[in-house]
């Protein structure tokens, strides 16, 4: 159980363009799901909160405008990197974590295999 | 000070050893931690998950808290090759029942 599937797992674009990545929880719903980056031999970091059914909360730094989140459904969650530069390529994670859980497990994120982006 | 710490490494312990892999956190309220495995070009993984109210062990793995130091142990018992990546510790971040810190990581290499 709880599988969280990304799509693409890679993407290289020309520099301008908008790239979509797709976050779905494939065996439970949930109605909180969380975008990471992560550039190499560096930990994670936390992009945005995206919120089923409201606007995602986005990390101090982070644009609003340039990362667009949106979380339609309980099990799907997208992110679009509008006019993508090649300081955006990275590696992005998305995690799901579960809308009805034990109490001990409601903290539990699940994560995608991630995107990576090559921005040329 | 960061909310979660984690000695970078690399942490290198030869085949069959003891891995132990620390971190610290700030927040004394913190009542669960988790620990997650990430591999060289991979998206984390759990590996398990403890609770304020005690250790505990699944297959080679065991978590171990101590409160009053404020800190989490990992102990990987008879380490594998497979073992080797950086594991990730993670604690609930203050004020929200949402939001993970991540530590920054510890690289394991296990040597054959």
């Amino acid at each position: 159980g709880a599988v969280v599937s990304q799509h693409p797992s890679w993407v290289i674009c020309k520099s301008g363009t908008s790239v979509k990545i797709e976050c779905r929880s494939l065996d439970f719903q949930a109605t909180t799901m969380f975008w990471y980056r992560q550039f190499p031999k560096q930990s994670l970091m936390l992009m945005a909160t995206s919120n089923e059914g409201s606007k995602a909360t986005y990390e101090q730094g982070v644009e609003k405008d340039k990362f667009l989140i949106n979380h339609a459904s309980l099990t799907l969650s997208t992110l679009t990197v509008t006019s993508a530069h090649p300081e955006d390529s990275s590696f992005y994670i998305c995690s799901a974590r579960e809308s009805v859980a034990v109490w001990l497990a409601k903290n539990i994120q699940y994560f995608g295999a991630g995107t990576r982006l090559s921005v040329l | 000070q960061k909310e979660v710490e984690q000695n970078s490494g690399p942490l290198s312990v030869p085949e069959g050893a003891i891995a132990s892999l620390n971190c610290t956190y700030s927040d004394r309220g913190s009542q669960s931690f988790f620990w997650y495995r990430q591999y060289s070009g991979k998206s984390p993984e759990l590996i398990m998950f403890i609770y304020s109210n005690g250790d505990k062990e699944d297959g080679r793995f065991t978590a171990q808290l101590n409160k009053a130091s404020q800190y989490v142990s990992l102990l990987i018992r008879d380490s594998q090759p497979s073992d080797s990546a950086t594991y990730l510790c993670a604690v609930p971040a203050w004020g929200t029942a949402s939001k993970l810190t991540f530590g920054t990581g510890t690289r394991l290499q296990v040597t054959l």
